[in-house]
Formats: C-alpha cells, structure tokens, sequence
C-alpha cells in the first residue's frame, strides 16, 4: 500500500498562532487525500476531503476558514490551523487514498497552550 | 447517516487466546469495510480489507468475516501475543462513495502474558 508521512508529528504552539501540517505520500501520485481529528480515547472524526487543483471538501460542522486545506501536487496537502485555541487541541491524521483503500500517516499531536 | 458500533470496547486476554472482535453498521450499502489497528499516540495500520461482494480475508493470524445483509463483521485473532495490543477500528466506505470512510468506536485490546 502508499507510504505517507506528515510532518510534524508533534507540535505546541500559544493560544492564537497558526500551525501548518502536512501530508505526504511518498510512493503514490494521490489526487484525494482525506484529514482526520481524533480526541482523546474517541474514534477518527473526518474533517475535510482534499483534492488535488481544487478546493478542499469540508464535512458538516468543521470551519473551513480556521482549517485551511491545500492540496499544491500530488504528493502534499496541508492543514492549516488558524487563529489555534486549547480546543483545537488533538490528534490530526491524514491520509491517502489508492482508489482502492485508505493509507494513513503517522499523525501529528497538536497541543495549543 | 451510516453508524459503525464495535464491540466489547475494551478487552484483556492471557496470551495464546483466540478472540473475536465484533462491528457492526447500520446501513448494509457499503463499497467496503476495512480493519486496522493503531497503537497509542500511532497513526493506523490497515490488516484487512474485504470488498462488499467477499465474505471473508485472511492474513496470517488474522480473519476478517463480512455479512453484509446482517451489517456485521467480525475479525478473529488466533493464537494473541502480547504484540497484538492495540486498538481496533473497523471502518466501512458507503456504496458510490468509494473513497469516504466511517470509523467505528474501537475496541482497546490488551493481551497479558
């Protein structure tokens, strides 16, 4: 299946600033790749589908505005988190899809002080 | 809205013990249904796959059943070692959205030696 990595895998930021997380599939030309939250001890929760050259597809009750999805190549896509808040706080995992199945990165510990 | 419901949602075993996790989903139009392990603080492994036309998948120690009419799977581990501690997740894909992933709620598996 695809390797993806993300960088970076933890990260801790103050109140207010902005964190950039990216995702890439190291050994497939992804046009889809998907970003997940997970909470603590809570399954994986699907924020936004990424598509390559365009926008990203967000799910029901996640701000587009505060993460911002970019999706440049077929090997990156990123998210932004925005104006970051304690709440934002989680567990961010992305992954790639083969047209067959979903192959997930190692995820990143976002942790706003 | 698809719903994916796994359970125990903890379970602890002596090591050597077969053991049997259950998921199961409400709406039987699935494309797909995938089971994959992570360990704490870890991205997902995917350990089996099985296509809404197949019935079951095996890989090593692993068996991944699917009644797809019932809404249900079941993924048999023989033999558990201590290794196998993790969670479980099983996640199905909807019929004609091939890519869009629903996770269940996990079962934490820990096997004592």
């Amino acid at each position: 299946g695809a390797v993806v990595s993300q960088h970076p895998s933890w990260v801790i930021c103050k109140s207010g600033t902005s964190v950039k997380i990216e995702c890439r599939s190291l050994d497939f030309q992804a046009t889809t790749m998907f970003w997940y939250r997970q909470f603590p001890k809570q399954s994986l929760m699907l924020m936004a589908t990424s598509n390559e050259g365009s926008k990203a597809t967000y799910e029901q009750g996640v701000e587009k505005d505060k993460f911002l999805i970019n999706h440049a190549s077929l090997t990156l896509s990123t998210l932004t988190v925005t104006s970051a808040h304690p709440e934002d706080s989680s567990f961010y995992i992305c992954s790639v899809f083969d047209l067959l199945a979903q192959y997930f990165g190692p995820g990143t510990r976002l942790t706003v002080l | 809205k698809q719903e994916v419901t796994q359970i125990p949602a903890a379970l602890s075993v002596p090591e050597g013990e077969n053991l049997v996790l259950n998921c199961s989903f409400t709406d039987s139009a699935i494309y797909n249904l995938q089971w994959f392990r992570q360990d704490p603080g870890k991205g997902l492994t995917s350990l089996l796959l099985i296509q809404s036309s197949q019935r079951e998948q095996t890989s090593g120690r692993l068996n991944a059943s699917l009644d797809k009419s019932s809404g249900r799977s079941t993924l048999y581990i023989a033999a558990s070692q201590p290794g196998d501690s993790a969670t479980y997740l099983c996640a199905v894909t909807k019929a004609g959205t091939a890519s869009k992933l629903t996770f269940g709620t996990g079962t934490r598996l820990q096997v004592t030696l």
